[in-house]
């Protein structure tokens, strides 16, 4: 089975722009989580996607948004990109509804600098 | 008080020994608990997960749970050089978010 897929690897932006970051889960899988994960902060929840409804969500700022595809694809946006948005973001995605009991397997990140 | 609380060593075994790696968290209510390795400039990988009190082994892991202490620990066995990397715990708290620790790094040297 395919793994995590993300896209793009690598993107640098200047300051007040925006990005999107695109995230396919492991074939069957429907649950997708963003993270954002920077050397002071450690790795950051930012939100979770199941059957395109979002299930939870972590403290960051509105700029930040994602949406969940019917194909269970899913997308996060960041705008008025700031410097501190500089960070490597993972998908993970699960094989089970949002609860207790999923274990999350990351893609290998998406690393956006801005300048 | 951080939610899950690792020790960030790093942390040095000779190559064969056992190594040993602990996490916190603050959450009484949590109920599963991973542990992911992540070598440098690449993603999580999850090696470990655990959901209720005790040990449980894979291969040469293991990971061990006591949540009336509110801790979990992962042992690793015979470590070998390749297992060199940073070692995150984390924990699905009752909110239903996935929280990590900021990750012990092990170095196991030959």
């Amino acid at each position: 089975k395919a793994g995590v897929t993300q896209t793009p690897r690598y993107l640098i932006k200047t300051r007040g722009q925006q990005v999107t970051l695109s995230c396919s889960p492991i074939s069957g899988h429907r649950s997708v989580s963003w993270y954002q994960q920077t050397p002071g902060q450690g790795l950051q929840f930012l939100f979770e996607y199941f059957s395109e409804t979002q299930r939870n969500k972590g403290n960051f700022p509105g700029r930040f948004s994602g949406r969940q595809f019917s194909n269970s694809r899913s997308e996060m946006n960041v705008s008025t990109l700031e410097l501190g948005d500089s960070a490597l973001y993972l998908c993970a995605s699960s094989g089970r509804a949002s609860g207790p009991y999923n274990e999350q397997f990351f893609g290998p990140g998406t690393r956006l600098t801005v300048l | 008080q951080k939610e899950v609380e690792q020790n960030s060593g790093p942390l040095s075994v000779p190559e064969g020994a056992i190594a040993s790696l602990n996490c916190t968290y603050s959450d009484r209510g949590s109920q599963s608990f991973f542990w992911y390795r992540q070598y440098s400039g690449k993603s999580p990988e999850l090696i470990m997960f655990i959901y209720s009190n005790g040990d449980k082994e894979d291969g040469r892991f293991t990971a061990q749970l006591n949540k009336a202490s509110q801790y979990v620990s992962l042992l690793i066995r015979d470590s070998q050089p390749s297992d060199s990397a940073t070692y995150l715990c984390a924990v699905k708290s009752n909110t239903g978010k996935l929280i990590f620790g900021q990750g012990t790094t092990l170095q196991v040297k030959p």
